[in-house]
């Protein structure tokens, strides 16, 4: 089975510093999806960012990028000007194309920003 | 209501009760779906559902048993829990089961249950 591990479980930032949240997996595939979830304390768990492995290109959204290096397997997320309201859990996910619908979670990384 | 909600938000059952965990889904998707979140572990994903069929089953113990009337709403009924079973149990769904797509999955806010 695929695994995901994110070796941190808690990081801090200062407000409006960066921060990058690191993420691995293990899996067999050569085609597969990533992605960044966020879960506030408020609990509603919500997409951050996704990322194809075909393609080559990081994706961003707004202050949020991934370094994508399929290689060795390692998926991670830059925060850019980090704000109060992305205190939260941030979870790394991977779901595989061809083996099922099945998303595979890592452990979580609390992330708090200090003001 | 939009997205994904559940009810209740908060739980607390004795060993003997029985209960039912809601989700309803308002986002017009086919595939619905039940995790387990405890502290330090992974989401461990507990069952899927397509178009109201069931079509996966992660060896999740008989006192957990899910039911899926329509698309738009999923239960989870309980019943002679443990304390181990104490943890948020999260509801999610997104737009089909297709192998190969990227859909997202979209969580509820999620149910604390307590097992005394």
């Amino acid at each position: 089975a695929q695994t995901v591990t994110q070796s941190q479980p808690e990081m801090s930032v200062q407000e409006a510093e960066t921060v990058t949240l690191s993420c691995t997996y293990d899996t067999s595939e050569s085609d597969y999806y990533l992605f960044w979830y966020k879960q506030p304390p408020s609990r509603q768990m919500i997409l951050v960012i996704r990322q194809e492995a075909y393609k080559q290109q990081n994706a961003t959204e707004n202050r949020f990028s991934v370094n994508f290096q399929k290689a060795a397997k390692s998926f991670s997320l830059k925060i850019s000007d980090s704000q109060l309201g992305d205190a939260a859990m941030y979870f790394c996910a991977y779901k595989g194309m061809r083996t099922g619908n099945q998303f595979y979670f890592g452990t979580g990384t609390s992330l708090t920003v200090i003001p | 209501e939009t997205g994904v909600t559940q009810t209740p938000r908060h739980l607390v059952m004795g060993m003997t009760n029985k209960k039912s965990l809601k989700c309803e889904q308002h986002l017009g998707h086919n595939a619905m779906y039940w995790y387990k979140q405890s502290a330090k572990k992974p989401l461990e994903l507990m069952f899927v559902y397509s178009l109201e069929e069931r079509v996966e089953n992660n060896s999740v113990p008989s006192r957990f048993s899910p039911e899926c009337p329509n698309s738009s709403h999923l239960f989870l009924h309980l019943h002679t829990l443990q304390p181990e079973d104490s943890a948020l149990y999260l509801c999610a769904s997104s737009q089909d089961l297709a192998a190969g797509g990227m859909d997202e999955q979209f969580f509820g806010p999620g149910t604390r249950l307590t097992v005394l």
